[in-house]
């Protein structure tokens, strides 16, 4: 299967505190996307890595790619209460013209 | 600006019946793609529509089929259906056809099939 995994399946943190989200998969890609989703609602697209790209911000969002290692890890800092969210990450496959989603980290961030 | 709309936003049928889901993209989007989401997983690719045309079908059976029209809504349809397709059915919508173009997703309709 192509479809990325992530890891932790469930994150519990307290406010303030960072939390951290992996994401591997098994063939090539041409990027990376995160996205975010509040209780079973749509999705939300926070940050995109090209396979040449190594690191990218966005505000309190750091992501990074290791194409060596097939993984990407997505990194928010200073957590909130409203980032209490699913996180999943989505790889565009050469060759394919869909994303393929993984199964999603729930993180819960405790007041 | 609105933002993807999709109807209804629930529905419960019966095993065997028919249903189509309705999808209305951003204005000045051309590409719609549809995703089913079952409880606990991760969104599953189904169709990808541009300009009109099918451009991508995930492994999903011929009883799920799509279009889209004229002014790029789209329509997602399900014959004969199974207590195994309930779940929630995402549309996004993209300016363009590529995967790198930012995806933006409806809020979804959630199917229930008793």
């Amino acid at each position: 299967s192509q479809q990325g995994e992530e890891d932790p399946q469930a994150l519990s943190i307290q406010e303030g505190e960072n939390a951290t989200m992996n994401c591997s998969y098994k063939t090539s890609i041409n990027n990376l996307q995160w996205y975010r989703q509040n209780s079973g609602r749509g999705l939300v697209h926070l940050i995109l890595i090209r396979s040449n790209e190594r690191e990218k911000h966005s505000g309190r969002l750091r992501v990074t790619l290791d194409t060596s290692k097939k993984s990407s890890s997505l990194l928010i800092t200073a957590s909130r209460a409203a980032d209490t969210a699913s996180y999943f990450c989505a790889t565009d496959h050469t060759g394919r013209r869909a994303l393929t989603f993984g199964s999603g980290t729930r993180l819960q961030v405790q007041p | 600006d609105a933002g993807v709309t999709q109807s209804p936003t629930h529905l419960i049928k019966t095993r065997g019946q028919q249903v189509t889901l309705r999808c209305s993209p951003i204005s000045g989007h051309k590409s719609v793609s549809w995703y089913q989401q079952v409880l606990g997983q991760g969104p599953q690719f189904i169709f990808q529509y541009y300009e009109k045309e099918e451009r991508g079908r995930g492994n999903f059976p011929d009883r799920f089929s799509a279009r889209q029209f004229p002014n790029y809504s789209s329509e997602l349809n399900v014959n004969a259906l199974l207590l195994g397709d309930s779940a929630l059915y995402l549309c996004a919508s993209s300016l363009g056809g590529g995967t790198t173009d930012t995806q933006y997703f409806g809020p979804g309709t959630r199917l229930t099939v008793l």
